[in-house]
């Protein structure tokens, strides 16, 4: 079946460290690929995606590239802040799967001053 | 504002008592999902509506139901709710069909947290 592997967290981090949250899949067929984040008390939203391989999605300082040949869509930012404390979830989409999503468990970060 | 709206936010009940978590979005989104979020497990989906009068389960279906009258409500119901539900609840909708990927994005509601005693 579709799954979604996350590292385990709570991942702790200074501020201005750099951060890779590591996310592979298995998936049948060609998934699209989603990080959405939840900030504390808030729902989901979306980060960034890649819709096929060698995609790289981008958004506020985060970039992950859509490896096919390691399965991996790792999340990257050079230089946390505090605000970007929050709850990772890398995801995945079946193209023709409708639209359910596959969710990660979650990564926890937290960055300090 | 383009928002999913989830009532309530907090819940706090006992067991068999039935409940409703009501959802409601104002994009004009054909699919709606409702999903619960546990500690380790992360998101997993309940059930889902790709339109009006059109539903359908999704992973862990089991005790609840929903209904899809109206194009922007999607309620999630418990009939007879136990303990093991106790969980964290979001509601997501997005535009379907064809069209590219930008469509299909996911909006979420900000969460109802549910204690069944």
């Amino acid at each position: 079946g579709n799954s979604v592997t996350q590292m385990e967290g709570p991942v702790t981090l200074s501020e201005e460290a750099f951060l890779t949250i590591n996310c592979t899949y298995t998936a049948t067929g060609y998934p699209s690929l989603f990080w959405y984040v939840q900030y504390p008390g808030e729902g989901l939203q979306l980060l960034l995606k890649a819709t096929k391989a060698d995609d790289k999605g981008s958004n506020k300082g985060f970039e992950a590239t859509y490896r096919k040949e390691t399965t991996s869509f790792h999340l990257e930012k050079g230089s946390v802040q505090v605000s970007d404390s929050a709850v990772y979830f890398c995801a995945l989409r079946l193209t023709g799967g409708g639209n359910k999503l596959t969710f990660g468990t979650g990564t926890q970060l937290k960055v300090e001053l | 504002e383009a928002q999913v709206t989830q009532n309530p936010r907090y819940l706090i009940t006992v067991t068999g008592k039935k409940l409703t978590v009501t959802c409601s979005q104002n994009m004009n989104h054909e699919y709606m999902s409702w999903y619960r979020q546990d500690p380790g497990l992360g998101l997993r989906q309940i059930y889902y509506s790709m339109n009006v009068e059109v539903t359908d389960k999704g992973d862990v279906p089991e005790g609840y139901k929903v209904s899809r009258k109206e194009k922007r409500n999607f309620p999630l119901i418990l009939e007879s709710p136990s303990p093991n539900q106790t969980s964290l609840y979001f509601c997501a909708s997005s535009p379907s069909g064809t069209g590219g990927l930008a469509k299909n994005i996911q909006y979420f509601g900000a969460g109802t947290r549910l204690s069944v005693l």
